[in-house]
């Protein structure tokens, strides 16, 4: 498709169960973002994929948050043994980071809610 | 300090005029600068972006750039309720002799105009 897809779009998950989300973004973008959002709050940085540079990993809150990256495509964000303040809204990202090019394009997000 | 700081509003404005909405930002070796919409419960939505110093006008929208007092802000004239948003300004922090660090936002302004 043309602009960045998540998936799944919705989640419900028992608190201490493990899950996915993933991000396709656009094609031929080299950078890839994940950014967390609560209800009413800000675009909080998780982690950010350049190219074949170590992903800076700085924003993930806990070793229960982990990213991959398969080379310049897919992106998988795993939160282990969910609790309930995970619940947010889970925003992926992608950007060419070419010439001057280095706008940020959103998906639609996957709203996870741990009950 | 935070590295790009906003006032959280809300901002209200009256129908027609102009909304200013303003951010600062740490890093003076900062590149490039962008202002995202964000309508309650969607993604954001890029508005503009500017890279150099002074104004740049897109219809209604003008960012300006200073970046001797690493300032940055966005004018929206002739207000209407559908620009009724949060707005996000969003800095590419340098990111140690790579062309391009990663973007870092700022919490949004949260606007509201009223007919």
């Amino acid at each position: 498709g043309a602009g960045v897809s998540q998936s799944p779009s919705n989640k419900v998950t028992e608190k201490g169960k493990d899950v996915e989300l993933r991000c396709d973004p656009i094609s031929g973008h080299t950078a890839l973002y994940w950014y967390r959002q609560r209800l009413g709050q800000g675009l909080e940085f998780l982690i950010y994929f350049q190219g074949n540079s170590a992903p800076d990993k700085s924003g993930l809150p806990s070793d229960r948050f982990s990213a991959e990256r398969t080379g310049e495509s897919v992106s998988t964000l795993t939160i282990q043994r969910t609790q309930q303040e995970d619940s947010a809204v889970y925003l992926c990202a992608s950007s060419p980071q070419t010439g001057t090019g280095n706008t940020i394009y959103f998906g639609e997000g996957s709203w996870l809610t741990v009950v | 300090q935070k590295e790009v700081e906003q006032n959280s509003g809300p901002l209200s404005v009256p129908e027609g005029a102009i909304a200013s909405l303003n951010c600062t930002y740490s890093d003076r070796g900062s590149q490039s600068f962008f202002w995202y919409r964000q309508y309650s419960g969607k993604s954001p939505e890029l508005i503009m972006f500017i890279y150099s110093n002074g104004d740049k006008e897109d219809g209604r929208f003008t960012a300006q750039l200073n970046k001797a007092s690493q300032y940055v802000s966005l004018l929206i004239r002739d207000s209407q309720p559908s620009d009724s948003a949060t707005y996000l300004c969003a800095v590419n922090m340098r990111a140690g002799g790579t062309s391009y660090g990663k973007l870092t936002f700022g919490q949004g302004t949260i606007l509201t105009v009223h007919p």
